[in-house]
Order: structure tokens, then sequence, then C-alpha cells
């Protein structure tokens, strides 16, 4: 069936550096590529997502980019703050209508000052 | 914008109760999905909705767990027996194009 993988599951960095995370999709058909960011005890949240026709895209600190070919895509946060310590969940989209989401197991991200 | 209800947060109840769980999205969004995210793990789809027909529910156990979506717009989980590995949050989530909003999820606890 289909499958998301996510590392590294969990990553520490000092503040001020970069941080990646890598996901790879097994879905050929996927379109839709979000990250979601989840602090401890409350919802996930969007932070960033692209769709299949474009390679990267860029919000202040934060940017992804897509392999379509390579089925990878990528989350990179640049001059991490104590405040991005967080678990990051990669998903793709599924299912007929490409609507839903299959999740990565998240990274946990933790930033020191 | 008001985001999605939940409800309840928590419950505790032990194994073979039953339990039910409230969901309210984001008024106007056609499709609507139960998440179950166990502790340290992604969400994982149990069931998506459009409006009041089911599109996609593979992943729901269903000899145990059932949704409804009366009306098209709420909607409520329902576990009958429960066991002790459905300890974890139910998310329910709505959408209106691809961007899918979570609620802040109902904890269940099992022992």
């Amino acid at each position: 069936g289909e499958n998301v993988e996510q590392h590294p599951s969990t990553l520490s960095v000092q503040e001020g550096d970069s941080a990646v995370i890598k996901c790879t999709y097994s879905d050929s058909a996927s379109n839709y590529f979000p990250w979601y960011k989840q602090e401890l005890g409350k919802r996930p949240q969007l932070i960033i997502d692209i769709r299949s026709n474009v390679g990267e895209k860029k919000d202040q600190r934060i940017a992804v980019t897509l392999n379509k070919t390579a089925k990878h895509f990528s989350l990179h946060i640049t001059e991490t703050q104590p405040e991005d310590s967080a678990v990051y969940f990669c998903a793709a989209s599924i299912g007929q209508a490409g609507t839903a989401l299959i999740f990565g197991k998240g990274t946990t991200l933790s930033v020191s000052s | 914008e008001a985001g999605v209800a939940q409800s309840p947060r928590y419950k505790i109840i032990e194994k073979r109760q039953s339990v039910a769980f409230w969901c309210n999205p984001i008024s106007g969004h056609a499709t609507l999905y139960w998440y179950q995210q166990i502790l340290g793990q992604g969400p994982k789809l149990l069931i998506q909705f459009q409006n009041n027909g089911v599109v996609d529910d593979s992943q729901l156990p269903k000899d145990r767990f059932s949704a409804e979506r009366l009306k098209g717009v709420d909607s409520t989980l329902k576990i009958q027996p429960a066991k002790l590995e459905d300890s974890a949050v139910y998310l329910c989530a709505s959408s209106l194009s691809n961007t899918i909003y979570f609620g802040e999820g109902s904890w269940l606890t099992v022992v």
C-alpha cells in the first residue's frame, strides 16, 4: 500500500543553524505534499505545502523542495529558533479523489539556545 | 473563522466499554476526516466523508469502529467495544480543497 517514510526521527540543532527533514513517498499519483508542525498536546498545524507542478516553495525561514522523479520531498528551516522545537510531519495525498493524506512518522526537532 | 470543534477532549474508559466522539467541521467544508494518532506516530486516516457520503473507510476497523455524518455537517465516531490498543488521540479534520485543518483532538485512554 501507500507509504511515506520520514527521516530523521529526531534532530537536534543549535539556535541559528539550519534543519533539514526528508521524506519519500510510494504512490506516484500523489500530487500534494503538506508539512505539519505539532507542538506537545496540540493539533497538527499546516506550515507549508507544495503541489506536484512546483519544484520549490519558500515562506520566510521555511522552504520545501520536491523531486517527483525520485519521489522525494524535503523541509528546510533556516535560522532556527527555540520556538521551532516541535514534531514535524510530512504527508502526501492519496486516494481516488487525492484529497486524503498519508503521514510520515514524524521528526522531533529540538533547537537549543 | 471558527476551527474544527471536537468533544469530548478527554475520555477514560475501561476495555470493552463504548465511547463516542463528536466533530463539527469548519463551516462550508464538504470533506471531513477522522484520523487516529497513537503516541509517537503520525496521524492515520480512519475514514473520509464527502458531504454525507463515505469516500474511503478502508482503514476503519469496522468490527468495532463506526462513523456517520448525517446531514453532511457534524460527524460522530464510535468505538464499541474498546480495546487497550485504541488508546490514542482521535483527530477530526475538514477541508475545502486540498488543505486539511485539524481539530484539537479527543484523547482516549482505555484501561
